[in-house]
């Protein structure tokens, strides 16, 4: 089956503290895999995607095949990185999002 | 660009009634999914219009029913509400292959009472 997890419901990390967001997902093929982010009173918006391997607002995502993980990392938390982020897998069988549910960032000043 | 837009932004319905909300996609996009958002939780796929015809489905009762015009906007139809149904209902559009990621709205919030 097809499956996004996000074993965080709510991370909080100091402001300039390095900052880890897990993705593990489960998928017998070769999925496509996302970040969306949700910013307060905003709605959701793509952030990376794996393909295109880029750096956005300074984070990363790794795409591990061997453990099935695509955390999303950045280096030194902001505070206006504090949103909700939903991970997110794109078949490419049928082409349809399965989301995780979602980490709470929090930022700590 | 508007981006994709969503109407209304908030909708309240009586148990058993039926309810439309509707959704114009991004300019140059083609293809539209919609989700069901159930607060705490992550956007569930209930299923995308293409060519005006349903593509994919996810598992989602009959009552939810879509439509797509040929100008690309999109309408999600529920019927015989149930206060389950209560949640923020997102559009998301795309290019046909969604490999380059999905545009959403902002979603209309639908509460049953």
């Amino acid at each position: 089956a097809q499956r996004v997890t996000q074993p965080e419901k709510l991370l909080s990390v100091f402001k300039g503290a390095p900052v880890e967001l897990k993705c593990n997902y489960s998928y017998s093929g070769s999925p496509e895999l996302f970040w969306y982010v949700q910013y307060s009173r905003q709605r959701l918006q793509l952030l990376l995607r794996h393909i295109s391997r880029e750096s956005i607002k300074g984070f990363t995502a790794d795409l591990n095949k061997g453990e099935t993980s695509f955390h999303l990392k950045k280096p030194f938390a902001q505070e206006e990185d504090s949103a909700m982020y939903y991970c997110a897998l794109v078949s490419n069988r049928d082409d349809k999002i399965i989301f995780g549910k979602g980490t709470r960032l929090h930022i700590l000043p | 660009d508007a981006g994709v837009t969503q109407s209304p932004t908030h909708l309240i319905k009586t148990r058993g009634q039926q309810v439309t909300l509707r959704c114009s996609p991004k300019s140059g996009h083609d293809t539209v999914s919609w989700y069901q958002q159930a607060l705490g939780q992550g956007p569930q796929f209930i299923f995308q219009y293409y060519e005006e015809e349903e593509r994919q489905r996810g598992n989602f009762p009959d009552r939810f029913s879509g439509h797509q015009f040929p100008n690309y906007s999109s309408e999600l139809n529920v019927n015989a509400l149930l206060l389950g149904d209560s949640a923020l209902y997102l559009c998301a559009s795309s290019q046909p292959v969604g490999l380059y990621g999905y545009t959403f709205g902002s979603g209309t919030r639908l509460t049953v009472v």
